[in-house]
This record gives structure tokens, sequence and C-alpha cells, in this order.
């Protein structure tokens, strides 16, 4: 797939269980992060997004936290379902002109049943 | 409404050919947005249009690269000649505008593979 080659931290959850995915990054300029989700054959989808001037912000079976002070971002699933298996990206964006996003490396969610 | 679109969505070259790629946006959107992954890499921007104009070109990585945009709706990026390490996914992506929280929606990607 469209991964070969690329040595992604990997995280094995069970079925149900809750996951959370880390993402450190550099640009304390930095305003708005977005967590993506990419499925095989896919391109990244928009799952949420937080600005700067908030820690936590939820969604449907979604949650992202955001410490500015130590410029760490996580992602937060609850009941994790086969469905979440993916690749999962942080970007950040620091609000000048041209929206241009800066990514993650990204982590892989396998689910087991 | 019909996503991003990006064609082909898998082109296998040899090194000193050239490919030319095209992501057709949501119908609408006036900006558009080129990134690519490489191999063993993390998904990075190239450029930036708004409407037919280059916003922001600084992610390209040199002449050999070029993106177009005439008449503002589709674009093409070609790379002439092709590098092996120019071998990744690239991804095309629109929005309807350009500010922070302004939500880019992602095409499926071309794989390049350049032998």
């Amino acid at each position: 797939g469209e991964s070969v080659g690329l040595h992604l931290p990997t995280l094995s959850v069970q079925e149900g269980d809750n996951s959370i995915i880390n993402c450190a990054y550099s640009n304390s300029a930095s305003d708005y992060f977005i967590w993506y989700k990419q499925e095989s054959g896919k391109g990244p989808q928009f799952i949420i997004d937080i600005r700067s001037n908030m820690d936590k912000r939820q969604g449907q079976r979604v949650t992202v936290l955001l410490n500015k002070t130590v410029k760490h971002l996580s992602l937060q699933i609850a009941a994790t379902q086969p469905g979440d298996s993916a690749v999962y990206f942080c970007a950040e964006n620091s609000g000048a002109a041209g929206n241009k996003l800066t990514f993650g490396g990204g982590t892989r969610v396998l689910v087991k049943p | 409404e019909a996503g991003v679109t990006q064609f082909p969505s898998h082109s296998v070259i040899e090194k000193g050919q050239t490919v030319t790629l095209r992501c057709d946006p949501i119908s609408g959107h006036d900006n558009l947005y080129w990134y690519r992954r490489v191999m063993g890499k993390e998904i990075k921007f190239l450029l930036h249009f708004v409407k037919e104009s280059k916003q922001d070109e600084s992610g390209m990585p040199n002449n050999r690269f070029l993106a177009e945009r005439t008449g503002g709706t589709y674009s093409t990026l070609k790379v002439q000649p092709a590098e092996l390490e120019d071998s990744g996914v690239y991804f095309c992506a629109s929005s309807d505008l350009s500010g922070a929280g302004d939500e880019q929606y992602f095409g499926p990607g071309t794989r390049l593979t350049v032998t």
C-alpha cells in the first residue's frame, strides 16, 4: 500500500478500548492544529481541530488535547472500532498567509478484534 | 458533491522521463494545495494556488517541478526530468478560504514511482 517503506510508530489496541495518539510540534507560533486520518488508498481526512486558545476540544468519540507549554498534542479515540484502523497525522498551521500545513510523521493504529 | 480528484492514481516512469499529475479541486474552491510524501518522510507542503496565482511555492524542491493552474480550476504538477528521489505520493487539497482554520480537503493522491 501507500505506506510501504515508511517506518511508522504503531499503536495496537483492542476493539472497544480507548486509543491515545501523541504528537509533538516545534513551532511555538502555531495557532491551529488538526488531526487527520488516512486510510489505505485514500488521502488524509479531517477528524478534529483545535485553536491555540483552547486546551481541549471534543468531537464524536474523539478528543484533542493541546499542551502549549510542552508543545504537545494528543488525540484520544473512545471505544476504538475496526474502522478506526488507519494512519493518523497531526498537522499545524502557523496562521501565516497561505494556510500551509506542517505535518507530523504519523502513527499507525491497528485495532484488534 | 464530488471531492478532490487526482489523476493518475499511480504512475511508474523511468528516471529522466517526464510525468504530469493532475488535480481537480472541489468546485468553487479558490485555494489549491500540493503536498507530497516521499519514502520514509512526513507529508510536506509544496505550493499553494489562489485561483490561478501562486500564493506560496516555498515547498517546491527544485526547478524540475512546475505547477500550473491555468484558468483557476484544475492544476497540473509536472516533474521533468524525474529523479529516483521524486518517488512518493503526491496529494492535492483544496479549500474555500485560506485562513488558519479553513479546512483543506485532500484527494486520494497519486503514487509516483521512478525507476
